[in-house]
């Protein structure tokens, strides 16, 4: 059973860049697409961008210029770095692993982290 | 770019009711790329559907989906408490999309 586990800070200062780090278990991250999805509250979900094991990147449009992902597969880690943040991005950030056999879909999440911006 | 519309935003039914809910997209997609979640509150969401019709593993049968082009269902035959949630259907073309999602919620 993959499991995965976000962390880091919960609070971050506008104008500051958030990193979260998601931790994987239970299979490796060597397959499929690892990405990171948001919440804010109350609202729906938003894609923001996945990695795939060879290192390809997919960017929500919309967030691109500000996304930076990247992968470590000794540690079966990926990471999520969002840059000039805003009050806008206050949201639950989920990791997700994505799956195409046969579909496209988010089949294992972790239970979500909530990322405050603030001063 | 393709938009993913959601209806209605709120479904108020009883336990034992059937449950109809709809994702519309703005220009036809494949049915092989969409994919209906389940997320009940302070949980991430759990995959229900794939590829439109196929149940994900462990997912009661009383869930089914259907639909092409531009129209997919996702039909609850008969309500059980636990299936009061929000519902998001998700399609892949160049990239994964959500909808807005449905509150299904007790009457």
């Amino acid at each position: 059973q993959v499991q995965l586990q976000e962390s880091g800070p919960g609070l971050v200062r506008p104008s500051e860049t958030l990193s979260l780090t998601c931790s994987v278990s239970g299979g490796s991250i060597s397959a499929d697409y690892w990405s990171w999805i948001r919440q804010p509250p109350g609202k729906g979900l938003e894609w923001i961008a996945y990695i795939s094991e060879s290192g390809d990147t997919n960017y929500n449009p919309s967030l691109r210029n500000r996304v930076t992902l990247s992968l470590d597969t000794p540690k079966n880690q990926f990471s999520l770095k969002l840059s000039s943040v805003t009050a806008a991005d206050t949201a639950v950030y989920y990791c997700a692993r994505g799956s195409s056999d046969f579909s496209w879909f988010f089949d294992y999440w972790g239970q979500g982290m909530l990322v405050s911006v603030s001063s | 770019e393709i938009v993913l519309t959601q209806s209605p935003g709120t479904l108020s039914l009883s336990p034992g009711e059937r449950a109809t809910l709809s994702c519309r997209a703005s220009q036809s997609v494949s049915s092989t790329y969409l994919v209906w979640y389940q997320q009940k509150p302070g949980q991430a969401p759990r995959l229900l559907i794939y590829g439109a019709s196929n149940r994900a593993t462990g997912i009661p049968d009383r869930f089914s989906g259907s639909g092409s082009g531009t129209d997919f269902t996702l039909t609850i035959s008969r309500l059980e408490p636990e299936d009061f949630a929000v519902y998001y259907c998700q399609q892949y073309t160049s990239s994964p999309l959500f909808g807005q999602g449905t509150k299904l919620v007790i009457k």
